[in-house]
């Protein structure tokens, strides 16, 4: 069972280029979230979507873009990215509203020079 | 407010011993308590949770105690092993958005020596 894929597993970016990060889940799970994960600071959530169609702001959205292509899939963009994005992005699912076990992809490592 | 905080931040434990991880919340409305493991190179994966219903659970050598009133909870670790070593989160969400909002702690990195 694949879970949660993430794609690239290692990226490294000049400051102002852009890229995607693509997610996809193969659980027919309703929600998906991206955090990124910086020493000492536990996981942030950036962008959430709740289901197919919506996607929210979370804690830490600057600088950052997000489509829920569709029920499997979703992306993150950075259109810009900057040294202070460097970090490690996960991808997360659950079923939805009331489920309450994320599970989680193995992460991007993403460093920005 | 929406803080979850950790300690420590490091631990080091010999094998056979009792690992203790430490956190507390400030929203009252939190009611879902989860811990997750990471192992390097991984992303993180439940290892055990818990509601304010009750204020113990366990699971094989993991269990959460839970301090409703202090607002606290930890995570301890029975017969600590090698296999054990892994950076740990404890996390919390309310039960309006389940799944949509978990606030974690800063996470505690567990060193369980042979």
């Amino acid at each position: 069972n694949a879970g949660v894929t993430q794609t690239p597993k290692f990226q490294v970016l000049k400051t102002g280029q852009s890229m995607t990060l693509q997610c996809a889940q193969d659980m027919n799970h309703n929600s998906m979230y991206w955090y990124r994960q910086d020493p000492g600071m536990g996981l942030r959530l950036i962008y959430y979507s709740a289901s197919e169609g919506t996607t929210d702001k979370g804690e830490v959205p600057n600088g950052y873009n997000v489509s829920r292509l569709n029920k499997r899939e979703f992306s993150l963009r950075l259109e810009s990215a900057a040294p202070s994005q460097t970090s490690v992005y996960f991808c997360a699912s659950t079923r939805g509203q009331g489920s309450t076990e994320a599970f989680f992809g193995q992460g991007t490592r993403l460093t920005v020079v | 407010q929406q803080q979850v905080k950790q300690s420590p931040q490091s631990l080091i434990v010999q094998k056979g011993g009792i690992s203790i991880i430490n956190c507390a919340y400030e929203n009252t409305a939190f009611d879902y308590f989860p811990w997750y493991q990471q192992f390097p190179g991984k992303g993180p994966a439940l290892l055990i949770a818990i509601r304010p219903d009750v204020s113990e659970k366990k699971e094989g050598r993991f269990t959460i105690s839970f301090n409703k009133s202090a607002k606290q909870f930890s995570l301890h670790i029975m017969d600590s092993q090698p296999g054990d070593s892994a950076t740990y989160f404890c996390a919390a969400s309310s039960r309006d958005n389940y799944g949509q909002n978990f606030v974690f702690g800063p996470g505690t990195r567990l060193s369980v020596l042979p």
